[in-house]
Parts: structure tokens; C-alpha cells; sequence
């Protein structure tokens, strides 16, 4: 099974107003990453948070980690028309194969 | 521009045949991978390369190749083993040992007929 799991599967909001999203895993990681991706494209990485942090901000993106609940969000302020796409976790794990595991996403559409 | 580049982007195959997808990259990346992408769903990875000529198998393998002759390119073979090939299948790669940034390219979106 994925590693990480999005909740919301889907969400619709009106624009102008945040979207969070969430992410689960089940095993200790090293880093915690988001990417988004527009449909029929490819994936763009937006933010990545380390274990040892616990917050992180770029532009209108927050992401939180609290890795004693293995779970993560991404919240996005005052969305836009623009916004509207798929949003994926991607975590790196301790132990293994230093690769990426991503979960099935949410799928975000904002309504003008 | 540096970046990846995938080709095709469409591709139609007839049951039984191979079928090879192109992943370039110039952005100087020691580690390439290749994702496949079911409708709705997440990314699953098939192959990896953390440097040239060498490779390791990710979590869905069976049916597909791949070669990592030259650092810039990573092609992936799609055989005839694989029982349900059409999907969107993603490249990416990434400039450190695999826990940071990954760059991808746009899909191959391959459908078998």
C-alpha cells in the first residue's frame, strides 16, 4: 500500500478562500514533500520540510509536519482560479532505498 | 532551458509489441526515475538509476526495461510481459542521492489497442 495518504481525495472551494490539505504515513521519514500537478502534466515540486522542521512558508504555501503523528498539511491561502489541480505528498523514507513514495493526492478545484 | 524532456508524448501500441519511451535530462542529474500513473491515482515507481550504468528495480518492475548508458538518458522499455501498459507514465529526475527536489517531465501517454 502507499506510504502516504491525502485526505481530502477531493475538495472544491470558492475562490479567494484556503484550502488545506492533508497527508499520513506509516514509517519514519527523512523529508516530507509536496508537489502539484495540472492535469495531463508533469509534476511540480513546490515545498519540501525536513523531519526536524515544523512549519515551512513559500509565498501563499504552509506546510506543518508533526512527525509523532506521522501526518502532514498544505494549506493554501487566498486560492485562485490557477490553483486548481492535483496536490501530492511524497516522502522520503530512513530506511530503505533513498526514494521518493507519493501518495494518491487531492484533488483541488477552485470555482471562480 | 535545462530540463527534462520525454518523448512521445502520445503513443499507440498494438498487444504484443515493445515499445521504448525517451527520457533526456540536462540538468547534470545523477539520479533518473521512471513513475507510472494510473487515472486517479498516484505514482508508482518502476526504475531507478542513482548513477550511470546501474539501475535498481522500484516497486512494480515486471514487464518493463530500462538502460542508463549515458547520464543524460534514461529509456524505458515497455515489453510485451507487461499485462496492462496503457497509463501515463512520468520521468523525473533529481540532483542528490534521491531525498531531495525532483524535477519531471511532462508524460508519455501510452494506450494499447
Amino acid at each position: 500500500s502507499q506510504q502516504g495518504e491525502e485526505d481530502p481525495q477531493a475538495l472544491s472551494i470558492q475562490e479567494g478562500e484556503n484550502a488545506t490539505m492533508n497527508c499520513s504515513y506509516k514509517t519514519s521519514i527523512n523529508n516530507l514533500q509536496w508537489y502539484r500537478q495540472n492535469s495531463g502534466r508533469g509534476l511540480v515540486h513546490l515545498i519540501l520540510i525536513r523531519s526536524n522542521e515544523r512549519e515551512k512558508h513559500s509565498g501563499r504555501l504552509r506546510v506543518t509536519l508533526d512527525t509523532s503523528k506521522k501526518s502532514s498539511s498544505l494549506l493554501i491561502t487566498a486560492s485562485r482560479a490557477a490553483d486548481t489541480a492535483s496536490y501530492f505528498c511524497a516522502t522520503v523514507l530512513i530506511q530503505g532505498a533513498q526514494k521518493l513514495v507519493f501518495g494518491q493526492g487531492t484533488r483541488l478545484t477552485i470555482n471562480p | 532551458d535545462g530540463g527534462i524532456t520525454q518523448s512521445p508524448k502520445y503513443l499507440f501500441r498494438k498487444e504484443g509489441q515493445n515499445v521504448t519511451l525517451s527520457c533526456e535530462q540536462n540538468l547534470n542529474h545523477d539520479a533518473m526515475y521512471w513513475y507510472r500513473q494510473d487515472p486517479g491515482q498516484g505514482l508508482r515507481l518502476i526504475y531507478y538509476s542513482q548513477i550511470v550504468n546501474d539501475f535498481q528495480k522500484g516497486d512494480i518492475a515486471e514487464g518493463y526495461s530500462v538502460s542508463r548508458e549515458k547520464k543524460e538518458s534514461f529509456p524505458l522499455t515497455v515489453t510485451s510481459a507487461q499485462k496492462n501498459p496503457t497509463a501515463f507514465y512520468l520521468c523525473a529526475s533529481s540532483g542528490g542521492a534521491g531525498t531531495g527536489e525532483l524535477f519531471f517531465g511532462e508524460g508519455s501517454r501510452l494506450t494499447v489497442l
